[in-house]
């Protein structure tokens, strides 16, 4: 199974200032995303981190918001930028191997914009 | 359409019981991969099991195992002799992997599971 690393695990931020979430796994994975849990809900994909392209991004979510950077098969970056009070929630990574694999999570990262 | 159903938003369990958390999906892919994961206060995510959808056999990981009813579309995990460190927040998932290899994991709304001593 991977380790995956993240952090910073919570931030309080100012509105209008932007935050990046570094995930680290400890072995090469082909699948990396990254996910959004607002407060009381479930999680919700944002993206999908492709090594050497540019993420796909879900509906509703868009790069200019979250601009995604994965350089290699190990790393990938999430940035939340010019945040409002709205963008409070846990973010989440997550990594697989592939379709017949589980994916794992890092420990998450709680932020709160003020 | 829901893609992930789980229709109870919080269950309580007696220590040492054994307990089912309902899920059931949507999909039309062919291959698919089910999920159960655990979410403690802490908020971290903690894989409990998995299930493809083209294991015979039904997952088991110690006191966890997943009821696969492929027909009917259900994949609810069971839970044996509950711990009261099993009070947590409980979410099914599915990874679809439709042509083009593009790979998307839904999950349900949750069920919070508090286990009584």
């Amino acid at each position: 199974s991977a380790v995956i690393s993240q952090k910073p695990s919570r931030d309080i931020c100012q509105r209008g200032t932007s935050l990046t979430i570094q995930c680290q796994v400890d072995s090469q994975v082909t699948m990396m995303f990254w996910y959004r849990q607002q407060p009381g809900q479930s999680l919700t994909l944002i993206a999908t981190a492709n090594q050497g392209s540019e993420a796909t991004y879900e509906s509703g979510f868009v790069i200019d918001k979250f601009p995604i950077s994965r350089p290699n098969l190990t790393f990938s970056t999430l940035t939340v930028s010019n945040m409002s009070p709205e963008d409070s929630s846990i973010y989440l990574c997550s990594a697989g191997q592939g379709p017949d694999t589980e994916a794992f999570f890092g420990q998450g990262t709680r932020l709160t914009v003020v | 359409a829901q893609k992930i159903t789980q229709t109870q938003p919080g269950m309580f369990v007696q220590e040492k019981e054994a307990v089912t958390l309902d899920c059931t999906y949507d999909t039309s892919d062919p291959s698919y991969g089910l999920f159960w994961y655990k979410q403690p206060s802490s908020g971290e995510m903690i894989f409990l099991i998995y299930q493809g959808s083209y294991d015979q056999q039904n997952a088991t990981e110690g006191r966890y195992s997943l009821n696969f009813q492929k027909a009917r579309k259900s994949a609810n995990l069971v839970i044996s002799a509950s711990q009261l460190g099993d009070s947590a927040m409980y979410f099914c998932a599915m990874r679809e992997a439709p042509s083009g290899g593009y790979q998307k994991v839904t999950f349900g709304t949750g069920t919070k599971l508090q286990v009584i001593p």
